[in-house]
């Protein structure tokens, strides 16, 4: 079946531009979570929904980040006023159970 | 609170060579453990996982790991390496079902020489 997508899988933009990030769960999936990597660095956790519940946004680096899940389907992540140190790879991932992730091919961001 | 470290940052092998990854974890109760890998390009995939029981788990590719609660441990391992294992490697470790937000370490990266 269909594995976790993001659109889109590069993005380019300009220092103070916001940018919107999506990503596709599979299908039945309750858990949904946003991740950073940045070069040669692990994983930042962002965001993190299930179900109905409020999301976990213990890890948005700051108030420029933003995520939304509508549905509890499609997420889309928000970053706005962009700032070169945003530039980084963002991965999504979703889960049956909140245990073992299913990760998207992840969207490059690279902030000019 | 949780954390992992795997302590080599590059691991360089040769074709056919056996491979160790370590990975030491920090956890208050028992732990749920994960190796993923990622190749470049490309989000991670599950190699495997321990939850509990037998303390040495088969993944695919033809990889294990084997779980020590005395060492804090879950070493990655594999007997043969292949050219098509060269990649990032990544340990996790989280809890139980419900709210869980799994830790990462920083990652692996193997090298494997022809």
């Amino acid at each position: 079946g269909a594995g976790v997508s993001q659109s889109p899988s590069n993005k380019v933009t300009e220092k103070g531009k916001d940018v919107e990030l999506r990503c596709d769960p599979i299908s039945g999936h309750t858990a949904l979570y946003w991740y950073r990597q940045s070069l040669g660095q692990g994983l930042e956790f962002l965001i993190y929904f299930q179900g109905n519940s409020a999301p976990d946004k213990s890890g948005l680096p700051s108030d420029r980040f933003s995520a939304e899940r509508t549905g509890g389907s499609v997420s889309t992540l928000t970053i706005q006023r962009t700032q070169q140190e945003d530039s980084a790879v963002y991965l999504c991932a979703s889960s049956p159970d909140s245990n073992e992730q299913f990760f998207g091919p992840g969207t490059r961001l690279t902030v000019l | 609170a949780q954390s992992v470290t795997q302590p080599d940052i590059h691991i360089t092998v040769s074709e056919g060579a056996s491979l160790e990854l370590r990975c030491n974890y920090s956890y208050g109760a028992t732990p749920y453990l994960f190796w993923y890998v990622q190749s470049p390009g490309q989000g991670l995939q599950l190699l495997l996982k321990y939850f509990s029981g037998d303390t040495l788990v088969q993944g695919i590719k033809g990889f294990e790991a084997e779980f020590k609660r005395s060492q804090s441990s879950f070493n990655l391992r594999k007997p043969s390496v292949h050219w098509s294992d060269a990649a990032e490697y990544f340990c996790a470790v989280g809890g139980a079902g419900g709210s869980y937000i799994p830790t990462f370490g920083r990652g692996t990266s193997l090298i494997v020489h022809p």
